[in-house]
């Protein structure tokens, strides 16, 4: 079984100030971690994934998140706010290739990010 | 990158009655596609895993009577909801998926109002 959690249902920064969204998951595989953003009204976008190379996932729109083993840990961060941040964002995990999870998703209860001028 | 649309993006329609919800991939071919339903203020909650020529899986407590899902070929998939009620509201999205490397690619969703 997997789960995800994502601590702070809503997050506000001011421009230019560090985005930090959490997110811890569990799962009894290998997992593979994502990132979506979801605008209102609309699908998910990717921002990054993690599928057990780098520990340390590069995204789009200079987002990054950190795998962590240890802590079962993949926060997402982002090092300068810009308003078009403002958007709900879901962290995701799966399993890995092979495995009866591979390719279904179980998604966090998602964070608004708010940024504010 | 990849694009999925979804037709109707929005459709209100009375208790009682049925609606089908349509997923395009329009540059690729999916194997896989999986429909997702999100309440308001919820996360994203899988309801169903088709894969084209095959009977669609359902998730534990989804109605596959209630859910029908079709997926005739590799890029499209329909969702027909059945009889529909009023809690049955919520937005309705699906992705697309070739397999591999790996990567979902989400349509644009269906905002569904019973009344």
């Amino acid at each position: 079984a997997q789960s995800v959690t994502q601590l702070g249902s809503h997050v506000s920064v001011s421009e230019g100030a560090l985005v930090l969204l959490r997110c811890n998951y569990s799962s009894s595989v290998p997992p593979y971690l994502f990132w979506y953003v979801q605008y209102p009204n609309q699908g998910l976008q990717l921002l990054l994934k993690y599928t057990s190379a780098a520990t340390l996932v590069k995204g789009i729109n200079g987002f990054e998140a950190e795998f962590k083993k240890s802590e079962t840990s993949f926060h997402l961060t982002k090092p300068s706010a810009h308003m078009s941040d403002a958007a709900e964002y879901f962290c995701a995990v799966s399993g890995p290739p092979g495995g009866t999870s591979y390719g279904k998703l179980t998604f966090g209860q998602g964070t608004i990010l708010t940024v504010h001028p | 990158g990849a694009v999925v649309s979804q037709h109707p993006s929005r459709v209100i329609c009375k208790s009682g009655t049925s609606v089908k919800i349509e997923c395009r991939s329009l540059d690729f071919q999916a194997t896989t596609m999986f429909w997702y339903r999100q309440f308001p203020k919820q996360s994203l909650m899988l309801m169903a895993t088709s894969n084209e020529g095959s009977k669609a899986t359902y998730e534990q407590g989804v109605e596959k009577d209630k859910f029908l899902i079709n997926h005739a070929s590799l890029t499209l998939s329909t969702l027909t909801v059945t009889s529909a009620h009023p809690e049955d509201s919520s937005f309705y999205i699906c992705s697309a998926w070739t397999g591999g490397p790996y990567e979902q690619y989400f349509g644009p969703g269906t905002r569904l109002t019973v009344t």
